[in-house]
């Protein structure tokens, strides 16, 4: 039972356009979200995260949209540039408590130039 | 970058032999996590703990047990290997906010590559 859903396993977007990253979720006690990106081995890197008492978080190029009603949040990356190119997981948790953390698959962004 | 290494980086091992993971940090955080990430699951947690001595099972904890006994050690160890436990194992930690029921962020390491033949 997939709790946290990303169902693009890869996107290719050229360079300075903008990326859309998108999630699903379907566990409605989750109240915290959070983005990270991981480039090959080496661990995930946090990116950006939103609690669920907002609708959106901005930092620089990324912008995390979430919509609770359709429990479905997306990452917007803009412009998006090489250095980007990386796999992205969506993650989800409950603010109280241990944080335990639960991942989509991840969406693999290439971004061409 | 937070402090956290993981040891080893790479193992490859044979199917009934012990393994221990390593997971260190110079942070002093209360919490830290083992995950394991495999194609077309993301990353799944394996067991967490909340401090010395105190451990928790997570999503997938069949066939792995913990141990804390130091702040800034958490252990990972698979009993006895098998080859469903081939994987990359990432162990994370984080701490709580001053004041707050929330927790911070959690980081990651480097990760671990084990295979089991």
């Amino acid at each position: 039972d997939q709790q946290v859903k990303q169902n693009s396993p890869s996107l290719s977007v050229q360079e300075g356009r903008i990326s859309i990253l998108n999630c699903d979720y379907t566990n409605s006690m989750f109240d915290y979200f959070l983005w990270y990106k991981k480039y090959p081995a080496e661990g995930p890197t946090f990116l950006i995260s939103i609690s669920s008492i907002k609708d959106k978080n901005e930092d620089g190029r990324f912008t995390v949209f979430l919509n609770k009603s359709a429990k479905h949040l997306s990452l917007h990356i803009v412009p998006s540039q090489p250095g980007d190119s990386a796999v992205y997981f969506c993650a989800a948790s409950a603010i109280q408590g241990a944080q335990k953390l639960v991942f989509g698959q991840g969406t693999r962004l290439t971004i061409n130039p | 970058d937070a402090g956290i290494t993981q040891s080893p980086r790479h193992k490859v091992t044979e199917t009934g032999t012990p393994v221990t993971l390593r997971c260190h940090q110079t942070e002093n955080h209360r919490y830290m996590y083992w995950y394991r990430q495999d194609p077309g699951h993301g990353l799944r947690l394996i067991h967490y703990s909340y401090g010395v001595k105190d451990t928790d099972k997570g999503e997938v904890s069949d066939g792995y047990s913990v141990s804390r006994s130091k702040t800034e050690d958490f252990l990972l160890t698979l009993e006895s290997a098998t080859s469903s436990q081939t994987s990359v194992y990432f162990c994370a930690i984080s701490e709580s906010i001053a004041g707050s029921l929330e927790l911070d962020t959690q980081y990651f390491g480097p990760g671990t590559r084990l295979t089991v033949l």
